[in-house]
């Protein structure tokens, strides 16, 4: 069974620059949650899809942003970016929604964003 | 919002040695679970706890959730370089709607 794949796994951008990553989950599970990872602030949840839709957001500027299609698939948007965005972006999939079952996350590799 | 404090922020071990840190939280939990990231790498999940006073092992792993729910502990005994990493707990938030994670644990084990 493959795991949760991201895409692409590096990427440097210039300030004010956009970025969009992708996630695709293992097969068959419809929650797709995204996370931003720094060394001084460690895991912090930005959104999570289901079904295509935004069940729950952390607490970020609105300048990220998300979907999912209908396959599960998910992508996250990062407009205007600023050198504070360089960051670890992982996402996790799960079966269900998170809240829901309590259920264990698939991490996958994520993606190393650096703005300069 | 919820918050889930972890300590030591950091451990160095020799290698042998016994590990342990620490989750706690202002709040009771319905559950727990605990995740590894190794360095250059993405959180694993370990275990998931759920009752009151639970206590899993794991081989030379042991994790525990507190009779109140609100504190849990993940022991390693005899640390392998192989443990070095970070350790997460993370627990549903206020709503249940999603899992916050602690800040993490970072083990240095020294051969």
């Amino acid at each position: 069974k493959a795991g949760v794949t991201q895409t692409p796994r590096y990427l440097i951008k210039t300030r004010g620059q956009q970025v969009t990553l992708s996630c695709s989950p293992i097969s068959g599970h419809r929650s797709v949650s995204w996370y931003q990872q720094t060394p001084g602030q460690g895991l912090q949840f930005l959104f999570e899809y289901f079904s295509e839709t935004q069940r729950n957001k952390g607490n970020f500027p609105g300048r990220f942003s998300g979907r999912q299609f209908s396959n599960s698939r998910s992508e996250m948007n990062v407009s205007t970016l600023e050198l504070g965005d360089s960051a670890l972006y992982l996402c996790a999939s799960t079966p269900f929604l998170v809240g829901a079952y309590n259920t264990e996350a698939f991490f996958g590799q994520g993606t190393r964003l650096t703005v300069v | 919002g919820q918050q889930v404090m972890q300590i030591p922020q950091y451990q160095h071990v020799q290698e042998g040695e016994d590990f342990t840190t620490y989750c706690n939280s202002s709040t009771t939990l319905s559950n727990i679970q605990w995740y590894k990231q190794r360095p250059g790498g993405h959180p694993v999940f370990l275990i998931q706890l759920v009752k009151s006073g639970e206590v899993k092992k794991q081989k030379r792993l042991t994790f525990q959730f507190g009779e109140a729910k609100k504190n849990s502990s993940l022991h390693i005994t005899a640390t392998q370089t192989t443990d070095v990493g970070t350790y997460f707990c993370a627990a549903p938030d206020n709503y249940g709607q999603n899992f916050v994670f602690g800040p993490g644990t970072r083990l240095s084990v020294l051969p």
